[in-house]
């Protein structure tokens, strides 16, 4: 299958500060990303979908001003958490459809994102 | 799109089938039932998908029911590494977004 990376794959911040996650399709153009994140014991929740050259589009209750989103070309998508907290530690997960395939979503490893 | 139904969590001997049920019963015509599992810590693995007619592939098999309402996925063999959470979700093709549900935590028990 096709082949999604995500990069860190886990990150320590102070609180207060910002967190940039890249996540990239590394053998197939992707004009939509998408962001899950994922509580502890709990289902990946939809965050936002990302869209190659506009705007995100984010789920009900998703802050967009905490969680930039940019998805500058066909391959690369980024998350940035801004002025992170303790609350914001999850799991985050992105996902992209080969705009060529069958309609499934790949996904990359996660990151996980740990706020002191 | 339509909403799942689960169980919470399954136990399967190593080496026996694991059946892993789904109710999808306000499934739409042009929905698509996909299967997708992840293991602790990871992102979510492809399993299958299918719109009517069951699917195999070299890691399941799909088992649509007639009415559409209802699907299994089978997995043949099961092996200790198969241990993860399996969601089953319901898309139209086309469309974008892909809603997870509470899955099913398979336990292969060796």
């Amino acid at each position: 299958g096709a082949v999604v990376s995500q990069h860190p794959s886990w990150v320590i911040c102070k609180s207060g500060t910002s967190v940039k996650i890249e996540c990239r399709s590394l053998d197939f153009q992707a004009t939509t990303m998408f962001w899950y994140r994922q509580f502890p014991k709990q289902s990946l929740m939809l965050m936002a979908t990302s869209n190659e050259g506009s705007k995100a589009t984010y789920e009900q209750g998703v802050e967009k001003d905490k969680f930039l989103i940019n998805h500058a070309s066909l391959t690369l998508s980024t998350l940035t958490v801004t002025s992170a907290h303790p609350e914001d530690s999850s799991f985050y997960i992105c996902s992209a459809r080969d705009r060529g395939a069958g309609g499934e979503l790949f996904f990359g490893e996660g990151s996980r994102l740990t706020v002191l | 799109d339509a909403k799942t139904t689960q169980p919470p969590s399954m136990d399967c001997a190593e080496g026996r089938a694991a059946n892993l049920p789904c109710n999808h019963s306000t499934i739409s015509g042009n929905e698509y039932v996909y299967w997708y599992r992840q293991i602790h810590s990871q992102g979510p693995q492809y399993i299958i998908h299918g719109l009517k007619n069951n699917e195999t592939n070299e890691m399941a098999s799909l088992i649509i029911t007639e009415d559409r309402k209802s699907s299994t996925l089978i997995l043949p063999h099961a092996t200790l590494r198969d241990t993860a959470v399996y969601y089953c979700i319901v898309r139209k093709n086309t469309g974008n977004q892909f809603y997870f549900g509470t899955g099913t935590s398979l336990t292969v028990i060796p």
